[in-house]
């Protein structure tokens, strides 16, 4: 079955700890995305990647960095720069229709939910 | 930044009636797309609709738009205890940029 695949479900950190969240997909989209969902709120977008080897800073980028290495991957480190990291991690993928990441439905993995003490 | 708003914030429902719940923008947009997301999982597409589209059904699902109120709403029929989840609208302003959400609808259908 093709999928996301975010591990793992649930990360525990002490503060001042860099951590690195995988995701991986097997769809063969071209774009990946990571949000934040933090209680009763709505996604907020920290980075994307439209292509392989390039990625675009969202509204939310600040203590985070991203790779994309590989069509397939796009892991997200949250530093210790991050000030408040405790949250849930969603991230998602689409293809780009019409060369753009807009046009598409985008499709999520379950998430990791990260807490830093 | 939040580009769309549901409302309600919540909604509490009896099984079998239907669920109406609203998203409302504040720019032009090429598209708008209504997501599920169950307790503690990831979100689920719905359905997507264009900007030159008013109308969209899948299912029991029926998607309405309104560009020049800069408004959507997304109606469930015939609800069901599994229709409980929480319910998001997302917008691109352009083909080329990333999803917008909003804060959600929290839909409870009471058995």
């Amino acid at each position: 079955d093709g999928g996301i695949t975010q591990s793992p479900k649930y990360l525990f950190r002490k503060e001042g700890q860099n951590v690195t969240l995988s995701c991986e997909q097997n769809l063969n989209h071209d774009a990946m995305y990571w949000y934040r969902q933090d209680p009763g709120q709505g996604l907020r977008l920290i980075y994307y990647s439209q292509i392989v080897n390039d990625f675009q800073k969202g509204d939310i980028a600040e203590g985070y960095s991203v790779s994309r290495e590989k069509k397939e991957s796009f892991p997200l480190t949250v530093t210790s720069a991050q000030k408040n990291p405790t949250a849930f991690y969603l991230c998602a993928s689409s293809i780009r229709s019409q060369g753009a990441v807009g046009n598409s439905p985008l499709h999520f993995g379950n998430g990791t939910r990260l807490t830093v003490t | 930044s939040q580009q769309g708003e549901e409302d309600p914030q919540a909604l509490s429902i009896q099984e079998g009636e239907n669920a109406t719940m609203n998203c409302s923008y504040k720019t032009s947009i090429n598209n708008l797309q209504w997501y599920r997301q169950n307790s503690g999982r990831g979100l689920v597409h719905l359905i997507l609709i264009r900007s030159n589209e008013r109308e969209k059904h899948s299912g029991r699902l029926r998607v309405t738009l309104d560009t020049s109120k800069k408004s959507s709403s997304l109606l469930i029929t015939a609800s069901r205890a599994a229709d409980t989840a929480s319910y998001f609208c997302a917008t691109a302003i352009s083909g080329n940029t990333p999803l917008v959400f909003g804060k959600g609808t929290r839909l409870s259908v009471i058995a």
